[in-house]
């Protein structure tokens, strides 16, 4: 079974400054992907950035990169320039195997608070 | 509308009571998913279908019953709920049942009484 773990209940950051959300994962799997999520109070979740195991190189989309360390099985996710719309929900994924069946496991979530 | 909707938006209902969810999706997809979020929790795959067949049950109670009559509908069908069935039911598609990037909607807020 795959397990997807959080260790951040809850992070604060000044704006424009650079924080990092922390994220590690168990998987058997040797193809997997990992995901990003953020969810903004009361609004939808959107997909922030996706990693598929087997590339080694670091997926970025603007200002959110991630530090993909695949021994180690570390998963997280750095935000530069930190902006208030960035005040959200963050989880951490990991689409593998879950026993008979492959899904998305997330983890419990790091609440991102940026203050002005 | 445009990507994944769902309806309604917010839900009280008695324990014996019968709701029904609703969500759509207007991405061409072929997976669709039922979520349940509750607070301090991670999210619960509850249901999974690809091209219209049930591929997991994620061993919810029978209380809570799916029905997919298309690619683009998903509805969660509820009866006879408990108090801590109370939670955000997120609805999500994808391309296919694999690694592609699930898109959420905004969620069914159910209060159960």
């Amino acid at each position: 079974a795959q397990t997807v773990t959080q260790s951040q209940p809850e992070m604060s950051v000044q704006e424009a400054e650079t924080v990092t959300l922390s994220c590690t994962y168990d998987t058997s799997e040797s193809n997997y992907y990992l995901f990003w999520y953020k969810q903004p109070p009361s609004r939808q979740m959107i997909l922030v950035i996706r990693q598929e195991a087997y590339k080694q190189q670091n997926a970025t989309e603007n200002r959110f990169s991630v530090n993909f360390q695949k021994a180690a099985k570390s998963f997280s996710l750095k935000i530069s320039d930190s902006q208030l719309g960035d005040t959200a929900m963050y989880f951490c994924a990991s689409w593998g195997s879950g026993g008979s069946n492959y899904k998305l496991t997330f983890g419990k979530g790091t609440l991102l608070t940026v203050n002005p | 509308e445009t990507g994944v909707t769902q309806t309604p938006r917010h839900l009280v209902m008695g324990m014996t009571n019968k709701k029904s969810l609703k969500c759509e999706q207007h991405l061409g997809h072929n997976a669709m998913y039922w979520y349940k979020q509750s607070a301090k929790k991670p999210l619960e795959l509850m249901f999974v279908y690809n091209f219209k067949e049930q591929t997991e049950n994620n061993s919810v109670p029978s209380r809570f019953s799916p029905e997919c009559p298309n690619s683009s509908h998903l509805f969660l069908h509820l009866h006879t709920l408990q108090p801590e069935d109370s939670a955000l039911y997120l609805c999500a598609s994808s391309q296919s049942g694999g690694g592609d990037t699930q898109y959420f909607g905004p969620g069914t807020r159910l209060t159960v009484l």
